[in-house]
């Protein structure tokens, strides 16, 4: 059963640009959930998606970023006109239904962006 | 809100000893999980070991167990006959019980290091 997968590893764009970071949940889970890891600091939470909604984006900039999990394919973390300080690791984890789990996520790889 | 803190940035022993790391959490609520991660340089986030709030029992997993003492809010992990491969950072980890909206809070982590 193949984990989680997050794709590209490693993204490098220049200021302005947009960056597109793409994870595939583990097989037979539907909640995704996207958190953001700068240089020497703990994860912070993003955005939680379910298959065609977003359940909360509290943790989510308001202007530039966006995030969608459709129907079919893989989950989008989507940052546009990108600056410096978007540089991080974004992890993606998914679970399955919440109310039935037993609390853990499973990780993704992470990709790491870097901002010239 | 839910807070967790780490107070001890950075931790170093000897090869074949015991370490504790601290971890205190704030939370309201009364059914939740707690977690550590561990980070190793490949930034992979491994799952260690995981707490049900209404378990008294400490967790165990191999060189791995847990001090849970709910009243005082504290989740300490122990690693006893500490190796090489334990070098990572470690993450202390809350989730509120049937998958809060925002999943996971983590602390900044402890950077662990196992010297030969």
């Amino acid at each position: 059963n193949a984990g989680v997968m997050q794709n590209p590893r490693h993204l490098v764009r220049r200021r302005g640009q947009e960056a597109r970071l793409r994870c595939s949940p583990m097989k037979g889970h539907s909640h995704v959930y996207w958190y953001r890891q700068l240089p020497e600091e703990g994860l912070k939470f993003m955005v939680y998606l379910q298959k065609e909604n977003i359940i909360d984006e509290s943790g989510m900039p308001k202007e530039r970023f966006s995030a969608e999990f459709p129907k079919e394919g893989p989950s989008i973390l989507r940052i546009q006109q990108v600056v410096r300080g978007d540089s991080a690791a974004y992890f993606c984890a998914s679970s399955p239904n919440p109310g039935q789990n037993t609390g853990e996520l499973f990780f993704g790889e992470g990709s790491r962006l870097t901002v010239l | 809100a839910q807070t967790v803190t780490q107070s001890q940035p950075e931790m170093s022993v000897q090869e074949a000893e015991t370490v504790t790391l601290s971890c205190t959490y704030d939370t309201s609520e009364n059914n939740y999980y707690l977690f550590w991660y561990k980070q190793p340089p490949s930034r992979q986030m491994i799952l260690v070991i995981r707490q049900e709030a209404y378990k008294q029992q400490n967790a165990t997993e191999n060189r791995f167990s847990v001090n849970f003492q709910k009243a005082a809010k504290s989740f300490s992990l122990k690693i006893s006959d500490s190796q090489l491969g334990d070098t990572a950072m470690y993450f202390c980890a809350f989730m509120i019980g049937g998958g809060g909206a925002d999943g996971l809070t983590f602390g900044k982590g402890t950077h662990l290091i196992i010297q030969p």
